[in-house]
């Protein structure tokens, strides 16, 4: 059990340039989380996906978003156009489903500056 | 929709001696989760513990417990002999017992140890 994985740890782009975050799970986790935490708040939630269905999707995650997870392996989180707003830590969490009370094990986090 | 409500953001005690981080919430259910996680500075978000709503019992884990009152639907984390690994930022979270199991953050409280 190595734990949950993200690369890159912190990335710094221009407002309008792509963006794109990977995330590694824990190896027999199924299920896949993505959050953004802003300054100050807690992790919101963005998507998540059961093996490579992505089952539920915020409204926080906006057009400019996008999420895949093939094979149900590792999954990447996509920002087309970046914006100043855009600007948090996203956090990637995943957990297995043998039993309910089951948790998410999160991981170190992809640090985005827009400038 | 659940909301989750932390009114401290930043505490501070002395090593060796006890504190209380609060965690209200709201929700319609009957049935949920309840956690709290640590972020310490720079890396990843470990869970501290957790209480499920049907267990009258309170939930501890070493120096760790907790005061869960379902009906004022409070969740609080007593520290016992703090130390200084104990600082960091701390979340409450909520999960429901159906869909996605999402986590629904509070806005965290900074604990400061003193020495």
């Amino acid at each position: 059990d190595t734990g949950v994985s993200q690369d890159p740890r912190h990335k710094i782009t221009k407002r309008g340039q792509n963006v794109t975050f990977r995330c590694d799970p824990i190896s027999e986790h199924n299920r896949l989380y993505w959050y953004r935490q802003t300054l100050g708040q807690g992790p919101e939630f963005l998507t998540y996906f059961q093996n490579e269905a992505q089952l539920e999707k915020s409204r926080l995650l906006s057009d400019r978003f996008s999420a895949e997870r093939p094979k149900g392996s590792f999954s990447t989180l996509e920002i087309q156009r970046t914006e100043q707003g855009d600007s948090a830590m996203y956090l990637c969490a995943s957990r297995r489903v043998r039993e309910d009370q089951e948790t998410q094990y999160f991981g170190p986090g992809t640090r985005l500056l827009v400038l | 929709a659940q909301t989750v409500t932390q009114s401290q953001p930043e505490m501070s005690v002395q090593e060796a001696e006890t504190v209380t981080l609060s965690c209200t919430y709201d929700t319609s259910e009957s049935d949920y989760y309840l956690f709290w996680y640590k972020q310490p500075p720079s890396r990843q978000m470990i869970l501290v513990i957790r209480q499920e709503a049907y267990k009258q019992q309170n939930a501890t884990e070493n120096r760790f417990s907790v005061n869960f009152q379902k009906a004022a639907k409070s969740f609080s984390l007593k520290i016992s002999d703090s130390q200084l690994g104990d600082a960091a930022m701390y979340f409450c979270a909520y999960r429901s017992t159906s869909g996605t199991y999402k986590y629904i953050f509070g806005t965290g409280t900074r604990l400061k140890v003193l020495a």
